[in-house]
């Protein structure tokens, strides 16, 4: 089976650093990809990491480690219109590649 | 250019009726999936397609159906509602099935069994 785990809720204040991490248990792993969500609305996607190490785009970093089945997404100089809601999603094998997201961490932005 | 379009935006329905949602898109992908959302457990997969004909279950496909005649469309249907069906229905496509591909979801059906 496949399992994700990722903290439920986060709170922090604007122009902060943040760190929602993952940790993944799948067959046939492929990558780690975040999803944001705000309420009411539908999921977009804001990163995706097949290999190890670090990737940027602007305020946001994701990070993974394969060999600790370890990733997380870094939000930086925090503004209020980031508080939503991130999922990891990961790719596992069974049949067809199919894409499994964790519950996702609730982020709350506070003044 | 639409994207993912998904209809109806809204639903009631009365246990045991049965219907379908649906979903369309126009990027010409080849990977479309249906997801449920309640609170608290995040997007859980019921089905998905890798291209037309074929299909496969996800990790909640109980007491739903999907079929893909055309590369566009990739309806939802609820055979005979229950209450624990109540969600937010989230249909995602995406070029290729590749987890590097960026999933485009459609704005969600909300749906409530009475």
């Amino acid at each position: 089976g496949q399992s994700l785990e990722q903290p439920s809720e986060v709170t922090a204040v604007e122009g902060a650093i943040v760190q929602i991490n993952c940790t993944y248990q799948t067959s046939g792993f492929y990558g780690l990809s975040w999803y944001q969500q705000h309420d009411g609305g539908a999921p977009t996607f804001l990163s995706y990491n097949g290999l190890d190490g670090l990737e940027e785009t602007g305020r946001f970093s994701s990070f993974l480690s394969r060999s600790d089945s370890y990733g997380y997404l870094l939000l930086q100089e925090l503004q209020m219109k980031d508080s939503a809601s991130y999922f990891c999603a990961v790719l596992t094998t069974g049949g067809y590649n199919k894409l499994i997201f964790g519950a996702g961490t609730r982020l709350a932005v506070h003044p | 250019n639409a994207g993912v379009t998904q209809t109806p935006k809204f639903q009631v329905l009365k246990t045991g009726q049965s219907m379908t949602l649906q979903c369309a898109q126009d990027m010409n992908h080849e990977y479309m999936s249906w997801y449920r959302q309640d609170p608290g457990m995040g997007l859980r997969l019921i089905h998905y397609s890798v291209g037309a004909g074929i299909t496969d279950q996800g990790e909640v496909p109980n007491g739903y159906n999907v079929s893909r005649s055309t590369t566009e469309d990739f309806p939802l249907r609820l055979l005979s509602a229950a209450p624990s069906q109540t969600s937010v229905y989230f249909c995602a496509s995406s070029y290729m099935q590749g987890s590097n591909q960026p999933q485009h979801f459609g704005d969600g059906t909300r749906l409530s069994i009475l």
